[in-house]
């Protein structure tokens, strides 16, 4: 079974700061990885996906996140946040395979400050 | 293009009481997903469709617990005797056939208060 780990529950930053959210799974077999992001009273919206190829992977909003294997790590970046950005992220992975379920991180919950 | 939607938004049951959640998945898609989402918590897995059959159902907490999806289109997740620990915010997703298959695109969720 594949697990992740969310290592910050809570990232405080300051407008226009850069801001990095880790994000550390463990899988026996290769995944799929994500990153969606939820907004207050809203679902989940994906930020970006790792499936395969490049391990830098460029998602909406000016997010990067970036693939791992060794360190079986897919930590979110984003180098100047906003006001807008806050909310809170969860990272995700699924098996390779069609159809199969996502399993999330605890979350992080990113508040920035004017 | 219409997202997935869920109803009701909000829903308060008193303890006991049989509650049914509503998703309308986007147009086409075959997979459908139900999760739980706990206060604070990252969203759980409860259970999974592929058109109307119900692949995967090892998420579901308990028999109180039962998911339906006759046609292949709308679902609804059904709690029976609701308890306290039942409050949750229930999300469904929903995905397309093909290469796209792994992205889920995710309802507003369902806010299940149990009193």
């Amino acid at each position: 079974a594949q697990s992740v780990t969310q290592l910050d529950s809570q990232v405080p930053v300051f407008e226009e700061a850069p801001v990095e959210l880790r994000c550390n799974y463990s899988s026996s077999v290769s995944v799929y990885l994500f990153w969606y992001v939820q907004y207050p009273n809203q679902g989940l919206q994906l930020l970006l996906k790792y499936l395969s190829g490049s391990t830098l992977v460029k998602g909406i909003n000016g997010f990067e996140a970036e693939f791992n294997k060794s360190q079986t790590s897919f930590h979110l970046r984003k180098p100047s946040v906003h006001i807008s950005d806050t909310a809170e992220y969860f990272c995700a992975v699924t098996l390779r395979a069609a159809g199969n379920k996502l399993t999330f991180g605890g979350g992080t919950r990113v508040l920035v400050k004017p | 293009g219409a997202g997935v939607s869920q109803s009701p938004r909000y829903k308060v049951a008193k303890r006991g009481q049989d509650v049914a959640l509503r998703c309308d998945p986007i147009s086409g898609h075959v997979s459908l997903f139900w999760y739980q989402q706990a206060l604070g918590q990252g969203p759980e897995f409860l259970t999974y469709f592929q058109n109307e059959a119900q692949l995967d159902k090892s998420g579901l907490p308990s028999d109180r617990f039962f998911a339906e999806r006759p046609e292949g289109s709308v679902s609804t997740l059904k709690i029976q005797r609701t308890q306290q620990e039942d409050s949750a915010v229930y999300l469904c997703a929903s995905s397309p056939p093909g290469l796209a298959a792994n992205e889920q695109f995710f309802g507003p969720g369902t806010r299940l208060t149990v009193l």
